[in-house]
């Protein structure tokens, strides 16, 4: 297996300018989970999903950011407009519902930066 | 919501010497509590987990111990090595099997020094 897969791994944009980041979790997995990583925050979980449903979002920062899971093999994190602030490494992780274990398995990360 | 702290932030050790790194969390519902490990400029990655069925858990050079009444739990490296060189996260969650969100704590910057 090929592990989560992120794209873009780097991304540069200014300003105001629209952020796609982009996901493939586990094939099988059916939890989804977006992180965002900075040295002052630490690691953060901006949302997840279970079986493509949003189930909890409180950790989007406001509404400039939006996700979506339209199917179990997809998923992306939208920033819109983009602001100096939103620079951060974004991880994406997946995982297997169960009630007896919990890993998550971690994507390469985007690493973002606005100017 | 669960909250979790971790101390210390840093910690610089000898090769060969072992490091404690100490998490406490605010819900006595949480029942499971993982560690990863991230490297620098890499993912993290779990190393272990325990579940509050049990107080301690060992894999080779790292044990991770559970005290539910405290809700607090540590992790021990022991016999230290360059390559322990990381930042550490502990997390917990409860396992339910309907949704298994992590809280993470701040992480620990760990230095092996040779």
């Amino acid at each position: 297996d090929a592990g989560v897969i992120q794209s873009p791994r780097h991304e540069v944009t200014e300003m105001g300018q629209e952020v796609t980041l982009r996901c493939k979790p586990i094939s099988g997995h059916n939890s989804l989970f977006w992180y965002r990583q900075t040295m002052m925050r630490g690691l953060e979980l901006l949302i997840y999903f279970n079986n493509n449903v949003p189930i909890d979002d409180s950790g989007m920062p406001e509404d400039r950011f939006s996700a979506k899971m339209p199917n179990a093999s997809f998923s992306t994190l939208k920033i819109q407009p983009s602001e100096p602030r939103d620079s951060a490494v974004y991880f994406c992780a997946s995982s297997l519902l169960a009630v007896s274990y919990n890993e998550q398995f971690f994507g390469p990360g985007t690493r973002l930066t606005v100017l | 919501g669960e909250n979790v702290e971790q101390h210390p932030s840093t910690l610089s050790v000898q090769e060969g010497d072992s490091a404690v790194i100490k998490c406490t969390y605010s819900d006595s519902a949480s029942n499971y509590f993982p560690w990863y490990k991230q490297e620098l400029g890499k993912r993290p990655q779990l190393i272990i987990d325990i579940r509050s069925n049990v107080g301690e858990k060992k894999d080779q050079r790292i044990a991770v111990t559970l005290n539910k009444t405290a809700k607090h739990f540590s992790l021990h490296i022991t016999e230290t090595q360059p390559e322990d060189s990381a930042v550490y996260f502990c997390a917990a969650s409860r396992l339910t099997g309907g949704g298994n969100k992590l809280t993470f704590g701040t992480g620990t910057q760990l230095k092996v020094e040779l």
